[in-house]
């Protein structure tokens, strides 16, 4: 099973307006964190949003919004107000807790989320 | 701060030659990973490590080596090339504590004819 799944290829929206892109989680972990990154067709990852599985708040940075429903197993992430810069590639990440013992914290990602953003 | 820089940016090579990719950098992070990316595919973790001296195998580790031999640079290495390695190399680096946030270097793009 897809540890992370982001079920929408490729989103449209039109400039000014909000966008959700959806992502889905599997972990038996009591402890992880999931992460949002964007990827402009330069290539580089970059680093949007963090929400911890303890925090019960809803994390934001700026015009990101994480929206995270903890029985559900999802971090939607919330984009107000699009840009044309948000027109890039959006990754879903997973960090799971220490259930190998390795301590490696390292990050599963989904597939993406292509965003254009019309103007 | 150069944050994580990769060498080189670009890279052809022929099936049967080797390569290696270096990663370097500067913020002190103990943890630092080695990632591939297909198209339609998120990133893929190939090696890692969790500090100077030691390595481990992530999720795609076969025909790829890693060291770790000084806390500022990790580098992977390609003894055989195949094709089916022709991908989006990124390498990032991470601290200890807190939300543990990956900071990911330029990538390098490596093509295998």
């Amino acid at each position: 099973a897809q540890k992370i799944t982001q079920t929408q290829p490729g989103m449209f929206v039109q400039e000014k307006e909000a966008v959700t892109l959806d992502c889905t989680y599997d972990t038996s972990d009591q402890s992880y964190g999931l992460f949002w990154y964007k990827q402009p067709s330069s290539g580089e990852m970059i680093f949007l949003i963090y929400q911890g599985s303890y925090d019960e708040q809803n994390a934001t940075e700026g015009r990101y919004s994480l929206n995270f429903q903890k029985a559900r197993k999802s971090a939607n992430l919330v984009i107000s107000a699009s840009q044309l810069g948000d027109s890039a590639m959006y990754f879903c990440a997973m960090r799971e807790g220490r259930s190998s013992g390795a301590g490696s914290y390292q990050l599963t990602f989904g597939k993406g989320t292509k965003l254009s953003v019309i103007p | 701060n150069a944050g994580v820089t990769q060498t080189p940016k670009f890279r052809v090579l022929k099936t049967g030659q080797s390569m290696t990719l270096l990663c370097a950098q500067d913020m002190n992070h103990e943890y630092m990973y080695w990632y591939r990316q297909d198209p339609g595919m998120g990133l893929r973790l190939i090696h890692y490590s969790v500090g100077e001296g030691t390595t481990a195998k992530g999720e795609v580790p076969d025909g790829y080596n890693v060291s770790r031999l000084k806390k500022q640079n990790f580098l992977l290495g390609l003894e055989s090339a195949a094709p089916s390695q022709t991908s989006v190399y990124f390498c990032a680096s991470s601290y200890l504590t807190g939300s543990y946030e990956q900071y990911f270097g330029p990538g390098t793009r490596l093509t295998v004819t």
